[in-house]
C-alpha cells in the first residue's frame, strides 16, 4: 500500500498546454511537498504547502486538506518543464509518491 | 561552496566489496537522510539521523550502515554490496523533519556487477 499515490505516471504534452499533475495521501500530514527531478539531475523543492494555494512563476500548487489531495498546475508548458515530479508528504516522517514524467513537445 | 554535496557521482563495483557513499550538508541542519531511486519505487528511505551520533533505521535498511559523528556529514556504507544494491542514492538535509523542506544532493549513481 502507498501511501502516496500521484496521477497520472507519463504525461505528454504540446508546449502551451496547461497540465495538472495529482497526489492523493493517506497519512496525517504536517505538510505537502512537490519536487521535480530533471532527467539525470538532482531533486529540488518547488512548493511545501499545508493548505490553500502557492504560484510561482508558471506554477500552482493546491491542497485540499478534507480530501487529502493535492494537484499540481503548469500553464503555458514550456519543454524545459520536461521532467519527473514527486509529490511528498511529511508528518513524523516523508513518505513519497512514485512520480509523474512529464514530456512537452515543441 | 554552500549546500549539500554527494561523492561519488558514479560508482561501479563488484558483489561483496565495500563501498562507502559520501554526503556532506554546510548548513548544520539537524537531519540528514539516505534514500535509494529504483524504478516504479520512488525514494525509499534507508536510513535518517536527527542529529550527531543519532541514527535510525528507515524503510530499507538491511546491508547498510550509516554513521553521524559529525553534524555535517553522513557517509552511508555498503559492507559486502549486492547487485540488488544497484541503484541512484539520494542524500537530504532539512533543519526540521516534517515541516520545512529536504534539500537533496545531486545523487551517487552506484553500480554493482
Amino acid at each position: 500500500k502507498n501511501e502516496v499515490e500521484q496521477s497520472p505516471q507519463n504525461l505528454t504534452a504540446q508546449e502551451g498546454e496547461f497540465i495538472t499533475i495529482n497526489c492523493s495521501y493517506s497519512v496525517g500530514i504536517s505538510a505537502l511537498h512537490w519536487l521535480q527531478q530533471h532527467p539525470g539531475g538532482g531533486i529540488v523543492s518547488l512548493f511545501m504547502l499545508s493548505s490553500g494555494k502557492k504560484k510561482h512563476g508558471r506554477l500552482i500548487a493546491t491542497i485540499n486538506i478534507q480530501e487529502k489531495h493535492s494537484s499540481l498546475h503548469i500553464t503555458a508548458s514550456h519543454p524545459r518543464d520536461s521532467a519527473v515530479y514527486i509529490c511528498a508528504v511529511s508528518g513524523n516522517q516523508f513518505y513519497f509518491g512514485t512520480g509523474t514524467s512529464l514530456t512537452v513537445i515543441p | 561552496d554552500a549546500g549539500i554535496t554527494q561523492s561519488p557521482r558514479y560508482k561501479i563495483t563488484e558483489t561483496g566489496r565495500q563501498v562507502t557513499l559520501m554526503c556532506h550538508q554546510t548548513w548544520s541542519h539537524s537531519y540528514m537522510f539516505w534514500y535509494r531511486q529504483d524504478l516504479g519505487h520512488g525514494l525509499r528511505l534507508i536510513y535518517y539521523s536527527a542529529a550527531a551520533d543519532i541514527t535510525d533505521k528507515g524503510e530499507v535498511p538491511d546491508g547498510y550502515v550509516v554513521s553521524r559523528s559529525k553534524t555535517e556529514n553522513f557517509p552511508l556504507t555498503l559492507e559486502s554490496a549486492t547487485r540488488s544494491q544497484t541503484s541512484v542514492y539520494f542524500c537530504a538535509s532539512t533543519p526540521a523533519n516534517g515541516n520545512q523542506p529536504q534539500h537533496f544532493g545531486d545523487g551517487t549513481r552506484l553500480s554493482i556487477l
